[in-house]
């Protein structure tokens, strides 16, 4: 099983629609989360942090479910500048505290 | 700019010949990591740096491929005698600091082509 998983996509939506990710983790232990952006080609940049209580920012809201081990993304209102590739991010408790990436998941919105 | 500055942005190079991708962590953070990005692929970890010390270079293919982060200056990520499958994205990050809470920020990345 994958550190981390996302399904690719593409989530193909129209402008105004909701639209969720889920993200999955196999170290129980993990302790932050985070979602990155990464427009094409152009670096990944920090979404939001993802806490246990959930949290929202504007459009956007992360939650964690720590029994089932994922995370996940809500894009209310979708805008065509949504459009992009959504990371999850993984950072496990011990060790080199490195961030663990997953793929990603496409979200396209149209007009 | 306060931000991590990477350079070069692009890179061509001819198989056999050495690429070094230049890193400049935030102001303030004294962590450098170094990630590959193969094309329709995800971000995989290859190094992690202090100042003078490589903490973790578990992603690190084992051979061509070496970084440093001197006490002075810019990490630096060798690659030697390149081969086309080298041609990825080439992406630094920083942080303050180091823990399970760590934020990592991105610079803009080195696209390196091999022909």
């Amino acid at each position: 099983r994958k550190e981390v998983e996302q399904d690719p996509g593409p989530f193909n939506v129209p402008e105004g629609a909701t639209v969720a990710f889920n993200c999955t983790y196999s170290n129980s232990a993990s302790q932050s989360f985070f979602w990155y952006r990464q427009d094409c080609r152009k670096e990944p940049k920090l979404l939001m942090s993802v806490y246990s209580s959930g949290n929202e920012d504007g459009r956007f809201t992360a939650q964690l479910n720590r029994a089932s081990q994922y995370i996940s993304l809500l894009i209310r209102d979708s805008k065509l500048s949504d459009s992009a590739t959504y990371l999850c991010v993984v950072n496990p408790s011990g060790g080199s505290y490195i961030p663990t990436f997953g793929r990603g998941t496409s979200l396209i919105v149209h007009p | 700019n306060a931000g991590v500055m990477q350079n070069p942005r692009h890179l061509v190079r001819r198989r056999g010949q050495e690429a070094r991708l230049r890193c400049s962590p935030m102001k303030g953070h004294s962590h450098v990591y170094w990630y590959r990005q193969l094309p329709e692929e995800g971000l995989k970890f290859m190094v992690y740096l202090q100042k003078e010390n490589i903490i973790d270079e578990s992603g690190m293919p084992k051979e061509r491929f070496s970084a440093e982060f001197p006490k002075e200056g810019p990490s630096i990520l060798r690659i030697q005698q390149v081969v086309r499958g080298d041609s990825a994205a080439y992406f630094c990050a920083s942080s303050p600091d180091r823990g399970p809470g760590n934020t990592i920020y991105f610079g803009e990345g080195s696209w390196l082509t091999v022909v």
